[in-house]
């Protein structure tokens, strides 16, 4: 099976810069995607491709990738960043098994 | 405008079932793939399944055989039949549209749009 590892908390003070790793052996194989949730709401797409942004998604949102572990990074932290954020990726057996990371709890101090 | 709207959440005993309806505008839900993606009280998001625009379908080992995901070309909705029901499968379940580029190899599969959900409780 596929895993992914996320730290469950990530604390920053406003204009800050906030990193949120995602960890996984078929991370170095397979593309990652990041979705932010804010409470009561749905996901939203943030990074796609490990390091795409969607339009609409403030370029403070850029991520990275090195082997296994891939890196959400949130430049000029702002109150309205504080959230959650899942890692998602797929296992690479070839059939589109969907996985996604245990989230992250943003917090702007 | 793209948009998914999911119904068909309640209460329901468990061993009971419950079938769930995501109704799509702005897009063929045939023509893509499409899955349900669960969120339990104060936990973290949870695939359940996805269907391909080729009509087969893929589960999460949790799921497999209690769980189907189905479609209705004519309707442009997207189900989720529930079986088996267990306390455990109390939780916020989601419709989203998932995009798949195949220009990169491996097929990068992320979603895109995403339904406000619907509670499902299994409870006596």
């Amino acid at each position: 099976s596929h895993e992914l590892t996320q730290p469950p908390s990530v604390s920053v003070s406003p204009g800050q810069t906030a990193r949120i790793t995602c960890s996984g052996d078929a991370l170095a194989e397979q593309y990652a995607h990041w979705y932010q949730q804010k409470p009561g709401q749905a996901p939203v797409l943030a990074i796609y491709k490990d390091s795409e942004r969607p339009s609409g998604i403030s370029e403070r949102f850029s991520g990275s990738s090195s082997g296994t572990i891939v890196t959400l990074t949130i430049s000029g932290v702002q109150a309205e960043d504080e959230a959650d954020y899942y890692c998602q990726s797929t296992d690479s057996s070839g059939t589109y098994r969907v996985v996604f990371g245990g989230g992250t709890k943003l917090t702007v101090l | 405008e793209v948009q998914v709207v999911e119904s068909g959440g309640g209460l329901v005993q468990p061993g009971g079932s419950l079938r769930l309806s995501c109704a799509a505008s702005g897009f063929t839900v045939s023509s893509n793939y499409m899955s349900w993606v669960r969120q339990a009280p104060g936990k973290g998001l949870e695939w359940v399944s996805l269907t391909y625009t080729a009509g087969s379908t893929n589960y999460a080992d949790s799921f497999q055989g209690r769980f189907a995901i189905s479609r209705d070309s004519s309707k442009n909705t997207l189900y989720l039949q529930m079986n088996s029901l267990r306390a455990e499968d109390t939780a916020v379940y989601y419709c989203a549209r998932f995009r798949v580029d195949f220009v990169v190899e491996p097929p990068a599969i992320y979603s895109d749009y995403w339904g406000q959900g619907t509670l499902v409780t299994v409870s006596s």
